[in-house]
């Protein structure tokens, strides 16, 4: 089946700075998410994407869906403490089903320090 | 809260025994989807339902495990003769309609195998 290569795996940054993390696929997606996940907690949507070349933006999270449709990347500015946890890219593969039966990436653990 | 509801969230069973998670999903959503996390790992997809129907069960295994989605009540994931392997966090997952991948996610039942 599909699978989705995220990287990087994890990121130390200090509070302030910008995070960029990408999602590669060896084949083309229709949709493309992204989701962030706390500890002990359950996935939440953070941007979803629909057609190639998107840029959409959600407060300080932007992302875009490659013209290839192959990849994705998320920009998170101006990082707060907060915004340390597990995020996932996540997308409907081409040809697939239009459900909601996604494929997950392996995630990037993002660690801020104060 | 009119989230999607997950329980138990912990749930300890012996090898051999029967593990059954709940999951009811948010309001006006008729839509539910398993998924499974391994530790340290991403999401996979398990099994697809509607009201009273199994719509996509290509990531279930074939054994030991099923789900359903009666017409009252909420939707379960069954799994019979528990082993070590099956020891995960399972996530339910509700959308309003079939054809978005923009899922919300319950905050997941951890099963332990012992």
């Amino acid at each position: 089946g599909q699978q989705l290569n995220q990287s990087p795996q994890s990121m130390f940054i200090q509070e302030g700075e910008d995070v960029s993390m990408n999602c590669t696929s060896s084949s083309i997606f229709n949709t493309w998410l992204w989701y962030k996940q706390d500890p002990g907690e359950g996935p939440v949507l953070l941007i979803a994407l629909y057609k190639a070349g998107e840029l959409t933006s959600n407060g300080r999270l932007t992302a875009q869906f490659g013209i290839t449709r192959k990849d994705s990347f998320l920009n998170i500015s101006a990082s707060i403490p907060s915004d340390v946890g597990i995020y996932f890219c996540a997308g409907q593969p081409a040809g697939g089903t239009s459900y909601g039966k996604l494929t997950f990436g392996q995630g990037t653990i993002l660690t801020v320090h104060p | 809260n009119a989230g999607v509801m997950q329980n138990p969230r912990h749930l300890v069973r012996r090898r051999g025994q029967e593990a059954r998670l709940r999951c009811s999903p948010m309001k006006g959503h008729s839509h539910v989807y398993w998924y499974r996390q391994l530790p340290e790992e991403g999401l996979k997809f398990m099994v697809y339902l509607q009201k009273e129907n199994i719509i996509d069960e290509s990531g279930m295994p074939k054994e030991r495990f099923s789900a359903e989605f009666p017409k009252e009540g909420p939707s379960i994931l069954r799994i019979q003769q528990v082993v070590r392997g099956d020891s995960a966090a399972y996530f339910c997952a509700s959308s309003p309609g079939a054809g978005t991948g923009e899922l919300f996610f319950g905050e997941g039942s951890r099963l332990t195998v012992l």
